[in-house]
């Protein structure tokens, strides 16, 4: 069966850190691969995807994601993150007609 | 143009009442989907319209009844719900029919509370 996974339930960086958000997947072929962010109360912004070519994929707000096959993962990164950051970060994978959210990250950035 | 919206932005309902949710998009999308999102959870399927067709109806209780009068409008008519109804409602559409190689393109959402 597909699933989703997102290792860490919640994390806490400084802003001007880096920030690295991990996503794994479980899928039999190549699968349709997302990044989306909800701010507090807010809907769901998408930040990337990637469905095939460069697996080094760019998004809005500075945010860049890598596709590794051998892995099987999607992780999410930010080489500076700003206070603005601070959200619910969803991965999701898009299989056959399907799609799977992963459990989310939490991120709190502190001054 | 990516915008979903949804109106309204909050609701207060008695376990008695009637209402709607409703959504709206103008992308030519001609899929539009409802979740459900309870506090830190991810949004989990309800229903999912292609092409106007209720495609997808994830075991929702009968409470819940989703209509599309258009292409561009999804509904989401509640009636008799309970309190654990309570959540945030989100509407996306996609471009074509539910698939998973599809975009979803979020709404604000409705933050609905059952008393």
């Amino acid at each position: 069966a597909q699933s989703v996974t997102q290792p860490d339930i919640h994390i806490t960086v400084s802003e001007g850190a880096s920030l690295e958000l991990r996503c794994n997947y479980s899928y039999g072929a190549t699968p349709y691969l997302f990044w989306y962010v909800q701010s507090p109360g807010q809907g769901l912004q998408l930040l990337l995807k990637y469905f095939s070519g460069d697996t080094l994929v760019q998004g809005i707000k500075g945010f860049e994601a890598e596709f590794k096959r051998s892995q099987s993962s999607f992780n999410l990164r930010k080489p500076s993150v700003h206070w603005s950051d601070a959200a619910e970060y969803f991965c999701a994978v898009g299989a056959g007609n399907q799609f799977y959210f992963g459990t989310g990250t939490s991120l709190t950035v502190i001054p | 143009d990516t915008e979903v919206t949804q109106t309204p932005k909050h609701l207060v309902m008695g376990m008695t009442n009637k209402k709607s949710l409703k959504c709206e998009q103008h992308m030519g999308h001609r899929a539009m989907y409802w979740y459900k999102q309870k506090a830190k959870k991810p949004p989990e399927l309800m229903f999912v319209y292609s092409y106007e067709k209720l495609s997808i109806n994830e075991s929702v209780p009968s409470r819940f009844s989703p209509e599309c009068p258009n292409s561009s409008l999804l509904n989401l008519h509640l009636h008799a719900l309970q309190p654990e109804d309570s959540a945030l409602y989100l509407c996306a559409s996609s471009q074509e029919s539910a698939s998973g190689r599809e975009t979803q393109y979020f709404g604000p959402g409705t933050r609905l509370l059952v008393l």
